[in-house]
């Protein structure tokens, strides 16, 4: 068990839907990423917050928004879901700046995305 | 994008033997890692190595860097059916971590 806890676990939708995934990190971390795993495009990096604002991007479609709150945990949003949507995402979490910004990253369950 | 090419793309290996998993990136980074996972679930973190670094241990896992070629190996040694699992590299760039870049990963099947 990382310390990193994503809800929901399975999520089945619609297209032209709107989801939200969840994510906790370890206690301590202030730095948050998402990633978005899928059979064609492997493992790719979405984005990052560190202590509620965002600090690096990736590739991440403009329909797809994230945000940290105050308590640190962070959400997920996809809308106007494509049957490419489908996937697993990754929360991860680390201590953050500094020369933490080196470590090791420690991801959560995933949540599987399946976007009928 | 993928970064890293991992190779070879499948593995498949008899109980107690060893496997060697190769890792090539492309541009100049601080550390690289190692990241193991089981079949549609998270990624366990198995080892991180300096990029001043040339080899380093883990338990039954070693891992060489050889930042010349931009390349890197995972060992797996007297491998254990619970090691079945797809194995990845991962970089970040020189100046952290913020954006992990993966390879295409390396399925191993360790046949009882």
């Amino acid at each position: 068990d990382s310390g990193v806890t994503q809800t929901p676990k399975h999520l089945i939708t619609a297209t032209g839907q709107r989801v939200t995934l969840r994510c906790s990190p370890r206690s301590g971390d202030l730095s948050v990423y998402w990633y978005q795993q899928s059979l064609d495009q492997g493992l790719q990096f979405l984005i990052q917050y560190y202590n509620g604002e965002e600090r690096a991007k990736g590739n991440i479609l403009e329909r797809f928004s994230a945000q940290q709150f105050p308590d640190l945990h962070s959400e997920l949003n996809l809308s106007s879901l494509e049957l490419g949507d489908s996937a697993l995402y990754f929360c991860a979490s680390s201590p953050g700046l500094g020369l933490a910004r080196y470590n090791e990253q420690f991801f959560g369950p995933g949540t599987r995305l399946t976007v009928l | 994008s993928q970064q890293g090419e991992e190779d070879p793309q499948a593995l498949s290996i008899q109980e107690g033997e060893n496997a060697t998993m190769n890792c090539s990136y492309k541009t100049s980074i601080n550390n690289l890692q190692w990241y193991r996972q089981n079949s549609g679930r998270g990624l366990v973190h198995l080892i991180l190595i300096r990029s001043n670094e040339r080899e380093k241990h883990s338990g039954r896992l070693r891992v060489t860097l050889d930042t010349s070629k931009k390349s890197s190996s995972l060992l797996i040694t007297a491998s254990r059916a619970a090691d079945t699992a797809s194995y990845f590299c991962a970089t970040g760039s020189l100046f952290g971590n913020e954006k992990l870049t993966f390879g295409t990963g390396t399925r191993l099947t360790i046949i009882p």
